[in-house]
C-alpha cells in the first residue's frame, strides 16, 4: 500500500511561469491537505480538499494559487505566474476522513523559482 | 489562533545521550502530533498524542492537555535521530484538521 505520492520531487520554474504540483493520496483516502514550508516561516496549512470540493482554503494566498481534487486523478496545487517568494517545500497529506490519528505526509515538492 | 512554542530551539548531543523536547500550546487542543523532519526533508509522523503517554522503541511522548504541554523523550540517541522535531496541534471544534506547527527543535547527534 503506497503512501502519499507527490511529484515532481523537485521543480524549477522561472519567474512568471506556472507550477503544477501533484499529490496522489493513499489508497482509500478521500481527504487531502496541502502545507507549505517557507524557509523562515515554518510549516503552514494551505488548503483542505475532499473529492470535488474545497473545504477550507483559509491558508491559501488570495491570488495566483489554486487547488483542486477531481473525482478521478491526483490533487493539483497550481501556482500561476510564480515569483521568487513562492520558492518553498510543498507537502501534501491525506486521510480517510477528518483527522483522528496520524497525519501522513508525502515526500514533498521542492519548488525553486529562478 | 493557537500559538505553539517549542524548546529548546537547538540541541546537540553525543550518541547514546537522552533528551527531552518540549511543546507548549496556548489553547485547548484535540489533535497533537510529533514529527521528525530528516536531513532529506521528509516529514515522518512519530506520534498522534492529544493526551496521555505513548512509547515507540526509544521514543516516547506525553501530553498533559490540561496544562497545555507535550514532551517528546528520545533515549539512547543515534546519529540517525538528527533532524528537526516538530510539534503540531489542531484546535478543538470542527477545524482540528488544520495543524499549527511549532518552529521546531533542531537536534544534532554526534558520533
Amino acid at each position: 500500500n503506497a503512501g502519499v505520492m507527490q511529484n515532481p520531487r523537485h521543480l524549477v520554474r522561472r519567474r512568471g511561469q506556472e507550477a503544477r504540483l501533484r499529490c496522489s493520496p493513499m489508497k482509500g483516502h478521500s481527504h487531502v491537505y496541502w502545507y507549505r514550508q517557507l524557509p523562515e516561516e515554518g510549516l503552514k496549512f494551505m488548503v483542505y480538499l475532499q473529492k470535488e470540493n474545497i473545504i477550507d482554503e483559509s491558508g491559501m494566498p488570495k491570488e495566483r494559487f489554486s487547488a483542486e481534487f477531481p473525482k478521478e486523478g491526483p490533487s493539483i496545487l497550481r501556482i500561476q505566474q510564480v515569483v521568487r517568494g513562492d520558492s518553498a517545500a510543498y507537502f501534501c497529506a491525506s486521510s480517510p476522513r477528518n483527522i483522528r490519528g496520524k497525519l501522513l505526509f508525502g515526500s514533498g515538492t521542492q519548488l525553486s523559482v529562478l | 489562533g493557537i500559538q505553539v512554542e517549542q524548546s529548546p530551539p537547538d540541541l546537540i548531543l553525543q550518541e547514546g545521550a537522552n533528551s527531552t523536547l518540549r511543546c507548549n500550546f496556548s489553547d485547548s487542543v484535540n489533535n497533537l502530533q510529533w514529527f521528525h523532519q530528516n536531513p532529506w526533508g521528509q516529514l515522518i509522523n512519530l506520534f498522534y498524542i492529544p493526551s496521555g503517554t505513548k512509547q515507540n522503541g526509544r521514543l516516547s511522548a506525553t501530553t498533559v492537555a490540561t496544562e497545555r504541554y507535550s514532551l517528546l523523550y528520545i533515549s539512547s540517541s543515534q546519529t540517525t535521530d538528527s533532524g528537526v522535531y516538530f510539534c503540531a496541534v489542531g484546535g478543538s471544534g470542527g477545524s482540528n484538521y488544520k495543524l499549527t506547527f511549532g518552529k521546531g527543535t533542531l537536534l544534532t547527534v554526534n558520533p
